[in-house]
């Protein structure tokens, strides 16, 4: 089966630039996650969702990130505009449902520097 | 907040030695424990997990853990290790039932040295 997909594996901007990033999951998983992988530190939760709903965006810095779901199935996350210590990288992980039980599969990831 | 630490940042072995990889978390109730791996140039996936039962829980690769509720502990063991083993190794903790997140430890690079 194929993987959780992400695009695109590298980007360099500038601080007060915007960026996106997408992520397609596991055919049939319902639950998406966003995460953040600073240098040396691991994963964060960014924002979770369960199909297109949003069920914990507690770690998500709203005044510059925002992420979203239509339609259930692919997601983009999006910030604007950029800082330096927006440098990471930003991992996309589906599940089949949202519980804690449910294996989590990770995508590659995008690599993000803010110069 | 949940909290996981990782103690060894960075662990260099030979083959063949024997691997014991510390995990400390800081909730006192009921928890769900992972650990994930990511081999150079791959994804994050899934070693080992415990849920309930037996503590002595055992992952892919010859890889076990042991979840001793005490010490709040989920140490990672291999008795022999290989290159292939090479590696960031991150312990992770949630709580049982609903949308529970995962939080993840600080990991520890191994390095296995033919």
């Amino acid at each position: 089966e194929a993987g959780v997909a992400q695009s695109p594996r590298y980007k360099i901007i500038e601080k007060r630039q915007s960026v996106a990033f997408w992520c397609n999951p596991i055919s049939g998983h319902a639950t998406l996650y966003w995460y953040q992988q600073i240098l040396g530190q691991g994963p964060k939760l960014l924002i979770q969702f369960q199909n297109n709903g949003v069920v914990d965006d507690s770690q998500l810095p709203k005044d510059r990130f925002s992420a979203e779901r239509l339609k259930g199935v692919d997601s983009t996350l999006k910030i604007q505009p950029a800082k330096l210590e927006d440098s990471a990288v930003y991992l996309c992980a589906s599940s089949l449902q949202a519980d804690s039980y449910n294996e989590q599969f990770f995508g590659p990831g995008t690599r993000l520097t803010v110069l | 907040a949940q909290s996981v630490s990782q103690h060894n940042h960075h662990v260099i072995l030979s083959e063949a030695a024997s691997l014991e990889l510390g995990c400390n978390y800081s909730y006192g109730g009921t928890v769900n424990l992972f650990w994930y791996v990511q081999y150079p140039g791959q994804h994050l996936q899934l070693l080992l997990k415990y849920f309930s039962g037996d503590p002595l829980v055992k992952g892919i690769k010859g890889f076990e853990a042991e979840f001793i509720k005490s010490k709040f502990s989920f140490n990672l063991r291999k008795p022999s290790v290989q290159w292939s083993d090479t590696a960031e190794y991150f312990c992770a903790v949630n709580h049982p039932g609903g949308y529970q997140k995962v939080t993840f430890g600080t990991g520890t690079k191994l390095q296995v040295i033919p």
